[in-house]
């Protein structure tokens, strides 16, 4: 594998469970992301790991909860979602110097709807 | 803060016509800027890239951006229009400070090419 892999492509899920997304960055970098991409509405970051520890949270609803356990795997754990969070789901990942990072890689998503 | 701008939310060009797709950034540090192209359900991919140096920057597919400190932008220009350029395209500068690890994107210009 090369690059920045993410797993499951497509997921399908009721209101009522419990799922998570995977995302794995082949190329040794430190600092990982997670954006949401809805239809007709600007990229949103919704959490930076850097070092593995998380240095962002935009804000994002608690039925969203990361985990970075190594700097190369990223998860982003789902319950209890609603019907406005189906959207496309990216992860990317980049070098980070001190506060200073430089072009991201991005996965290919996982098209999530929510049922 | 950052900021970018990318002007023209659609943009229409014939097969074999110049592309050209406008990109204005804000910036309170030496930005750093990029070009990212989406095509339909997939992840971005990294076009090209600014930080320093040589102001023309050449990037896949034979695209290319100009850095123009004094107009603050970086347009992205294709001499002739391929039917595989239709995609979105998205213009970022990275943060600054506390926010340095991340990138703030604009909204993303729609490319379509007409036959």
């Amino acid at each position: 594998e090369t690059g920045v892999t993410q797993t499951p492509r497509h997921l399908v899920m009721g209101m009522t469970n419990k799922k998570s997304l995977k995302c794995e960055q082949h190329l040794g970098h430190n600092a990982m992301y997670w954006y949401k991409q809805s239809a007709k509405k600007p990229l949103e970051l919704m959490f930076v790991y850097s070092l593995e520890e998380r240095v962002e949270n935009n804000s994002v609803p608690s039925r969203f909860s990361p985990e970075c356990p190594n700097s190369s795997h990223l998860f982003l754990h789902l319950h209890t979602l609603q019907p406005e969070d189906s959207a496309l789901y990216l992860c990317a990942s980049s070098q980070v110097h001190g506060l200073t990072a430089y072009e991201q890689y991005f996965g290919p998503g996982t098209r999530l709807t929510v049922t | 803060a950052q900021s970018v701008t990318q002007l023209g939310s659609h943009v229409s060009v014939s097969e074999g016509a110049l592309v050209l797709l406008r990109c204005n950034y804000s910036s309170s540090v030496p930005p750093y800027l990029f070009w990212y192209v989406q095509y339909p359900n997939q992840g971005l991919q990294l076009l090209l890239k600014y930080t320093t140096g040589a102001t023309l920057v050449k990037g896949i597919n034979g695209f290319e951006a100009e850095f123009k400190k004094s107009e603050t932008s970086f347009h992205l220009t294709k001499p002739s229009a391929h039917m595989s350029d239709a995609a979105e395209y998205f213009c970022a500068v990275r943060g600054s400070g506390e926010y340095g690890n991340k990138l703030v994107f604009g909204a993303g210009t729609i490319l379509r090419v007409k036959s």
